[in-house]
């Protein structure tokens, strides 16, 4: 059974960069069949997605946030991190890693399952 | 503003029937990409309900199902019970914007 963790500084200052990595157990990240997935969730609000990065390293950033964003995945170590730069107040969240899938039948990506998610408060 | 929308939020009693509706339009729903539904529980991660419009995961009981008609989609639950209070989120793929789109959320309360 596959389990996502999320894991990084909870406080970030004005400004600076927003780092998380998310650990992935019970699966190997190398198998070409997911995306590897950052979504937010501001406190009280809905679900954004941030992106996502397949195993070879290619990445999909939501164009909002993308000239902030940077993703990287190491599967050997079972790990894909977020960097995001330049944060403010607007992008305090709770951060989520999930496993997007995808199948022929089907366009489109669904994300499942989700990590329990880390609250990330950007405030000096 | 969220490009599905969704009422923000539904009741019904226990033992009943509802439906949340997901209202999209050419540029997702309606330009063939499917819709998938989340539930939030209070204090929880979201978790995945219905995948590719209408299939569900191991696990998820048959109370739930998707239908997906035109530029919309619908989530119904029967057999409302108390623990089904939570979240309800839609989920889809814009071309126009390029990135995956969830909606604002409908907030489900069993009386």
């Amino acid at each position: 059974q596959v389990q996502l963790q999320e894991s990084g500084p909870g406080l970030v200052k004005p400004s600076q960069t927003l780092s998380l990595t998310c650990t992935v157990s019970g699966d190997s990240m190398d198998s070409g069949d997911y995306f590897w997935t950052w979504i937010r969730q501001p406190p009280g609000k809905g679900l954004e997605w941030i992106g996502y990065i397949y195993f070879t390293g290619r990445a999909y950033y939501n164009p909002s946030l993308k000239s902030r964003l940077r993703f990287s995945i190491d599967a050997s170590k079972s790990q894909f991190s977020l960097k995001m730069n330049s944060v403010t107040a607007a992008d305090t969240a709770v951060y989520y890693c999930a496993r997007g899938s995808s199948s022929s039948s089907s366009r489109g990506t669904w994300f499942d399952p989700w990590g329990q998610g880390a609250l990330v408060t950007v405030s000096s | 503003q969220s490009v599905l929308t969704q009422p923000p939020s539904v009741s019904g009693a226990p033992g009943q029937r509802i439906t949340i509706s997901c209202a999209g339009s050419s540029s997702n729903v309606g330009a063939g990409y499917a819709v998938h539904w989340y539930q939030q529980l209070p204090g929880e991660a979201p978790k995945l309900l219905i995948y590719g419009n209408n299939n569900r995961p191991s696990g998820v009981p048959d109370r739930f199902s998707g239908s997906k008609s035109g530029t919309s989609a619908s989530l119904a639950i029967t057999g409302l019970q108390t623990e089904d209070e939570a979240d309800y989120y839609c989920q889809s793929y814009d071309v126009s914007l390029s990135c995956s789109i969830f909606g604002g959320g409908t907030k489900l309360t069993v009386l």
